[in-house]
């Protein structure tokens, strides 16, 4: 079976535009959370969705937003880019939301 | 204070070893622990999920939790090159039907000596 896969892997984006990362679940998972991890640092809860509808929200500004859409795949999204947004997004899916997660390979966003 | 310490060496040790990784945490409703595995520039990979108190093996890998003094340990047996990689921390006072957020250590850099 596929793991949970990120696209694209990497990114470089311009201060000021706007970036989507996408994520596709395990098949079955119905839960998708997204995190944020700085060079050197653990990850940082962004998001999690659960049957399309937000479950929780991390201390991160509202340029950040995500959904997640009827096939349980979920999209990330970030306006207004900083550099200081430069970081491994990372996504992880689980069956119901309970916290056993699992990580996709993530994607590289580098804002210049 | 940060929620979850984790010392971020780096841990050098020689192969065969026995390594033990810990952390500390302060939110006494966590839970879940977790460890995950992070080579570089990949995801984070689940090695360990516990609840509660208590010990947990798989293979070569032992987790521990205990509550009472908020420390949590994963230590590898015969420890080889392949186990070099950046071990994670993790916890969380959620679980079913609630938003599972997890908290992490920063990490620790182990590096496993042929």
């Amino acid at each position: 079976d596929a793991g949970v896969t990120q696209s694209p892997t990497h990114l470089i984006k311009t201060r000021g535009q706007h970036v989507t990362l996408r994520c596709s679940p395990i098949s079955g998972h119905k839960s998708v959370s997204w995190y944020q991890q700085v060079l050197g640092q653990g990850p940082q809860f962004i998001f999690q969705y659960y049957e399309k509808e937000e479950r929780g929200r991390g201390n991160f500004p509202d340029r950040f937003s995500a959904r997640q859409f009827p096939n349980y795949s979920s999209e990330l999204n970030v306006n207004a880019l900083l550099l200081g947004d430069s970081a491994l997004y990372l996504c992880a899916s689980s069956f119901s939301g309970e916290t056993e997660a699992f990580f996709g390979q993530g994607t590289r966003l580098t804002v210049v | 204070q940060k929620e979850v310490e984790q010392d971020p060496g780096p841990l050098s040790v020689p192969e065969g070893a026995i390594v033990s990784l810990n952390c500390t945490y302060s939110n006494s409703a966590f839970q879940y622990f977790m460890w995950y595995r992070q080579y570089s520039r990949k995801g984070p990979e689940l090695l360990m999920y516990t609840y509660s108190s208590g010990n947990k093996e798989d293979g070569r890998f032992t987790a521990q939790v205990d509550k009472s003094s908020k420390y949590i340990s994963l230590f590898i047996r015969d420890s080889q090159p392949s186990d070099s990689a950046t071990y994670l921390c993790a916890m969380s006072a959620l679980g079913y039907s609630s938003a599972s957020k997890i908290i992490f250590g920063s990490g620790t850099r182990l590096s496993i000596r042929p």
